[in-house]
């Protein structure tokens, strides 16, 4: 069945570091991508998305590109700032019949000033 | 902007007592999902809902039950709540879209059964 790999957490990273969260994904067919993220006391959110290989997701700095070859799917920021500091998941929808969603255990996020 | 709601956001209960978490959309979603999060941030569908009168058992076996009887309410109900229910729950909804249909989640119930 499908899988989400992410990098275990917590990642702490000081004001202004780049940031890398890796993702990896298996999943038969053609899968849509997304990074979703959840901040203290709330619901998840879509960070970001793409439906189809090399297709670039971007939303407030962060970035991530769909690469079928190493099925991977990266999340990345060039700067962070502490309002960052939240819980990510990296997940994907088939595109089967009932087109299930499965995530990836999440990644903590510690911004430090 | 997501409109989905969960009450209540708290809720704690002794063993034994019948709960109800609620949930509504007005975005008019066909289809819903409860997940239920554990400490360690996973997510486990427990159960989802194609639409109206549909309800479905999700990954996580679960002793909670729902109904879909209004599109736009999506309730759980535990029978006799116990303290290994104690978890967060979450509740969203996505489009009916073969599509990228993105899921909407409320804010979720944290429930603690003493």
């Amino acid at each position: 069945g499908d899988s989400v790999t992410q990098m275990e957490g917590p990642v702490t990273l000081s004001e202004e570091a780049f940031l890398t969260i890796n993702c990896t994904y298996t999943a038969t067919g053609y899968p849509s991508l997304f990074w979703y993220v959840q901040y203290p006391g709330e619901g998840l959110q879509l960070l970001l998305k793409a439906t189809k290989a090399d297709d670039k997701g971007s939303n407030k700095g962060f970035e991530a590109t769909y690469r079928k070859e190493t099925t991977s799917f990266h999340l990345e920021k060039g700067s962070v700032q502490v309002s960052d500091s939240a819980v990510y998941f990296c997940a994907l929808k088939d595109s089967g019949g009932y087109q299930k969603v499965t995530f990836g255990t999440g990644t903590k996020l510690q911004v430090i000033p | 902007e997501a409109d989905i709601y969960q009450t209540p956001r708290y809720l704690v209960i002794g063993t034994g007592k019948k709960i109800t978490l609620e949930c509504s959309q007005t975005m008019g979603h066909d289809k819903m999902y409860w997940y239920q999060q554990d400490p360690g941030m996973e997510l486990h569908l427990i159960h989802y809902s194609y639409g109206v009168n549909s309800t479905e058992k999700g990954d996580l076996s679960s002793e909670s039950t729902v109904s879909r009887i209004r599109t736009e309410h999506f309730p759980l109900t535990l029978e006799s709540a116990r303290p290994s229910h104690t978890s967060q729950y979450l509740c969203a909804s996505s489009a009916d879209n073969r599509g990228t249909d993105t899921q909407y989640f409320g804010p979720g119930t944290r429930l603690t059964v003493l």
